[in-house]
């Protein structure tokens, strides 16, 4: 398949380990943020949000912080599996002027390498 | 219940040509929003078309542009092609009341040579 992100910063992990990939925003009033999982071949799939609000939000084995002072986001994989091998990428949500048009601004990703 | 669809999956198309590419959003859903992703980076905002419209656009030149249906299906159109141009093109489907989680397709694959 097509290789995403041949130059991205890589984070490896033995499986079962836990894993922390970190993001850093730029705009303050981004009020909606979003990671995303994207394989090779394949687009952008929807891990899990956090709105401003929040500081925390937890689903199924992950976990999103965000630190609106610092402006920073982070995403952990508790027990990282052969299979959360992909490029990971944070998007902060823009508006689009008034109303409820907005557009996903992206990281630049980090590749998560999963050794047995 | 169908997903966002793109088509075709791969293109190969000469400098100065020009390019269509198509997408289908996930069912229930009215906005689709484009985006260009270079190897090695984040997909990029192209631009949003909601009720047929253009409704935002990012840093894209005019070579650039698009369609949507009445279906709610979208097209993008480059015109006079770059090698610079090459990129995974994807496309993302949302709905515009409130829910903000847009759903991206697997987007084409577009080599300029």
């Amino acid at each position: 398949g097509e290789s995403v992100g041949l130059h991205l910063p890589t984070l490896s992990v033995q499986e079962g380990d836990n894993s922390i990939i970190n993001c850093a925003y730029s705009n303050s009033a981004s009020d909606y943020f979003i990671w995303y999982k994207q394989e090779s071949g394949k687009g952008p799939q929807f891990i899990i949000d956090i709105r401003s609000n929040m500081d925390k939000r937890q689903g199924q084995r992950v976990t999103v912080l965000l630190n609106k002072t610092v402006k920073h986001l982070s995403l952990q994989i508790a027990a990282t599996q052969p299979g959360d091998s992909a490029v990971y990428f944070c998007a902060e949500k823009i508006p689009l002027g008034a109303g409820t048009a907005s557009k996903l601004t992206f990281g630049t990703g980090t590749r998560l390498q999963v050794t047995l | 219940d169908a997903g966002v669809t793109q088509s075709p999956t791969h293109l190969i198309k000469t400098r100065g040509q020009q390019v269509t590419l198509r997408c289908s959003p996930k069912s229930g859903h009215d906005t689709v929003s484009w985006y260009q992703q270079a190897l090695g980076q984040g997909p990029q905002f192209i631009f949003q078309y909601y009720e047929e419209e253009e409704r935002q656009r990012g840093n894209f030149p005019d070579r650039f542009s698009g369609h949507q249906f009445p279906n709610y299906s979208s097209e993008l159109n480059v015109n006079a092609l770059l090698l610079g141009d090459s990129a995974l093109y994807l496309c993302a489907s949302s709905l515009d009341r409130g829910v903000y989680e847009q759903y991206f397709g697997p987007g084409t694959r577009l080599t300029v040579t």
